[in-house]
């Protein structure tokens, strides 16, 4: 069925080092694709999205590239900041249903260090 | 003028203990969503509701109970509670339905702790 697979964690690294996180999916069509970050004790917060192939979200220094050759959309940062620390979850929107309920990865946990 | 917002945060109970957690959105959204986030920090939909109408029911066991009184509210009450209850509940809205994806706007979470 169609899902989001994104790289296990915990990732860490020190500050001002490379951050990716991949995320791949499946899909019967050409959904949005999504990242959203949870810092600690708090809700989810979208990061940055694309919807259609080729588009590159970005935000807070943070990108993607939507990739529908490679079905992927992978995070990256260049260079990571202590407050960077949370919880990161790649999405997909769902075209197969009536609503738009977004379908999640399992979430990369990232911590960052001084 | 928190967009999105739960009550209650923190939700601990008994066994067999009917709860509801309420979600409000003044963003004036027509959608808006249930979600559970288990022990591993997993999201799955739960509901979803389109101007008051159930328009996404994932399979949820019948316990568990929706209510949409107006477009801005989407409550949800839970019935005989068990131990694998517990988990982090988060409400969503976002702008449309249909064949247009949109971002989804969460509130900060409900956290039920069932003993």
């Amino acid at each position: 069925g169609d899902s989001v697979t994104q790289m296990e964690g915990p990732v860490t690294l020190s500050e001002e080092a490379f951050l990716t996180i991949n995320c791949t999916y499946t899909a019967t069509g050409y959904p949005s694709l999504f990242w959203y970050v949870q810092y600690p004790g708090e809700g989810l917060q979208l990061l940055l999205k694309a919807t259609k192939a080729d588009d590159k979200g970005s935000n807070k220094g943070f990108e993607a590239t939507y990739r529908k050759e490679t079905t992927s959309f992978h995070l990256e940062k260049g260079s990571v900041q202590v407050s960077d620390s949370a919880v990161y979850f790649c999405a997909r929107s769902s075209v197969n249903q009536a609503g738009t309920a977004l379908i999640f990865g399992k979430g990369t946990t990232l911590s960052v260090s001084s | 003028d928190t967009a999105v917002s739960q009550t209650p945060k923190y939700l601990v109970t008994q066994m067999g203990n009917d709860k509801s957690i309420k979600c409000e959105q003044n963003l004036g959204h027509d959608t808006m969503y249930w979600y559970k986030q288990d022990s591993k920090k997993f999201l799955k939909i739960m509901f979803s509701y389109n101007n008051k109408e159930l328009i996404i029911n994932e399979t949820v066991p019948n316990r568990f109970s929706p209510k949409s009184p107006d477009k801005a509210h989407l409550n949800l009450h839970i019935n005989s509670l068990e131990l694998g209850d517990s988990a982090v509940y988060f409400c969503a809205s976002s702008q449309g339905v249909g064949g247009s994806p949109d971002t989804q706007y969460f509130g900060p979470g409900t956290r039920l702790t069932v003993l």
